[in-house]
């Protein structure tokens, strides 16, 4: 049982906005960075976000990520099918000494 | 071209080992820390272990300690998961990751590992 929270799904209209939380506590997102991960069926994940709120080369600036206390959020705007995907946070723990991914989050594009 | 090729992945009955390879290729595999995440079908991310360049610092998932072992060959580029015991549970494609300070920013395809009897 992942020790990072996010919803299930969440879901949008075309060119509308979502936002996917991942609500963890001290040892992991309150002290640490999180990156955010895409993953379509049946392929690689794939880094989106960086250090909280980088976005790696190549990722669109609708693309955004932030950290407040022991949450992370990871926006995205403008949204198209081609964003329909599994969404996954993660971070070090500090005191199980282990990286742990959130519950991922399904984006329905409607 | 920039990439990390997983193999060794097949059908194990439980108790029984296995041991995958991930090949880099592309960049200086020797200065980055590696993982091991695995996914079984349906089911999200788990992280599995972590090692350092130097290899003098390993990590793991409370569900593999004692039982997978993480090793690399810089000379080779290569990153190796020894595992035995293998459970029911441990079914799960295994992607290696490339770790730039604990963000994954560069992932293999994955390979299929199947533990049933």
């Amino acid at each position: 049982q992942s020790v990072l929270t996010q919803p299930p799904s969440v879901s949008a209209a075309p060119g509308q906005k979502v936002t996917i939380s991942c609500s963890g506590s001290n040892s992991n997102i309150g002290n640490n960075y999180v990156c955010w991960y895409q993953q379509f069926p049946g392929t690689t994940p794939k880094l989106l976000i960086s250090e909280n709120n980088k976005r790696p080369s190549g990722i669109p600036d609708r693309i955004s990520g932030s950290k407040s206390g022991t949450s992370a959020t990871l926006g995205i705007t403008g949204l198209q099918t081609g964003d329909e995907a599994d969404y996954f946070c993660g971070t070090w723990d500090s005191s199980l000494s282990a990286y742990v991914f959130g519950t991922g989050t399904k984006v329905t594009v409607l | 071209e920039v990439q990390l090729v997983e193999s060794g992945g097949h059908l194990v009955q439980p108790g029984g080992s296995l041991r995958l390879s991930c090949a880099a290729s592309g960049f200086s595999f020797g200065i980055y820390s590696m993982n091991w995440v695995r996914q079984a079908p349906g089911k999200g991310l788990e992280w599995v272990s972590h090692i350092i360049s130097s290899s003098t610092t390993m990590y793991y998932a409370d569900s593999v300690k004692g039982r997978f072992t993480i090793s690399r060959d810089n000379a080779k580029n290569s990153l190796y998961l020894q595992m035995t015991s293998l459970r029911d549970e441990d079914t799960a494609v295994y992607y290696c990751a490339r770790d730039a300070y604990w963000n994954f920013d560069l992932w293999g395809r994955g390979t299929l590992v199947t533990v049933s009897s």
